[in-house]
């Protein structure tokens, strides 16, 4: 399973765009890269998935270079509300055996 | 339509006891993954069933087991309860293989005295 590294933590302010970077160096051809949202004392809500390029949904981007080898998880304008915890995993959902395997994740505090 | 349903929300047990936790999956979905997630860490992976079976397992004692139900509802049981196992316990469905990603529910808070 490839291996992801993102930052620990990261602040931001209210209105501004987040970019979070994940690094996933040894990701497989058959991967996909999936980003979740966690707040405190819930389950992980999931985000937007991707393979290549860009793929945009209404609450996120995400871009992938050609290399595969990172992606960016983009929130436009962030609010308060977006104080959470990011989590990016990599893997084949459609091998069968997938299993998410979860990092520490980037905690994002978004600041008035 | 209903998400993933996990109870109890909250449980306090003595070293020593077993406990069951259970999870009613998103409708749809057939497939249900177990989550232990300590205090400040990410969630980590204990099992996963589908067709009533356990698919695949992650790192954790065989003190940790689970059942799947014909309708899809699983069940996760720990016996020897120690301090270590306090955490919020969290179920994921999926269908699929996971290929549209997992829902999640909101877990079980287990505290172990």
């Amino acid at each position: 399973l490839a291996k992801t590294t993102q930052p620990i933590s990261m602040d931001s302010y209210e209105g501004q765009e987040v970019n979070i970077t994940c690094s996933h160096n040894n990701i497989a051809t058959n991967d996909y890269i999936t980003w979740y949202q966690q707040f405190p004392s819930q389950g992980p809500r999931f985000i937007i998935q991707g393979y290549k390029t860009k793929v945009t949904n209404e609450v996120a981007s995400l871009f992938i270079p050609a290399d595969r080898k990172s992606s960016t998880l983009s929130l436009p304008r962030v609010s308060l509300s977006d104080t959470a915890v990011y989590y990016c995993l990599v893997g084949d959902p459609t091998s069968g055996t997938y299993k998410y395997i979860f990092g520490t994740g980037t905690r994002l505090k978004v600041l008035a | 339509d209903a998400g993933v349903t996990q109870s109890p929300t909250h449980l306090i047990k003595t070293r020593g006891q077993q406990v069951t936790l259970r999870c009613s999956p998103k409708s749809g979905h057939d497939t249900v993954s177990w989550y232990q997630q300590a205090l400040g860490q990410g969630p980590q992976f204990i099992f996963q069933y589908y067709e009533e079976e356990e698919r695949q397992r992650g790192n954790f004692p065989d003190r940790f087991s689970g059942h799947q139900f014909p309708n899809y509802s699983s069940e996760l049981n720990v016996n020897a309860l120690l301090l270590g196992d306090s955490a919020l316990y969290l179920c994921a469905s999926s269908s699929d293989w996971g290929r549209y990603g997992y829902t999640f529910g909101s877990g079980t808070r287990l505290t172990v005295v």
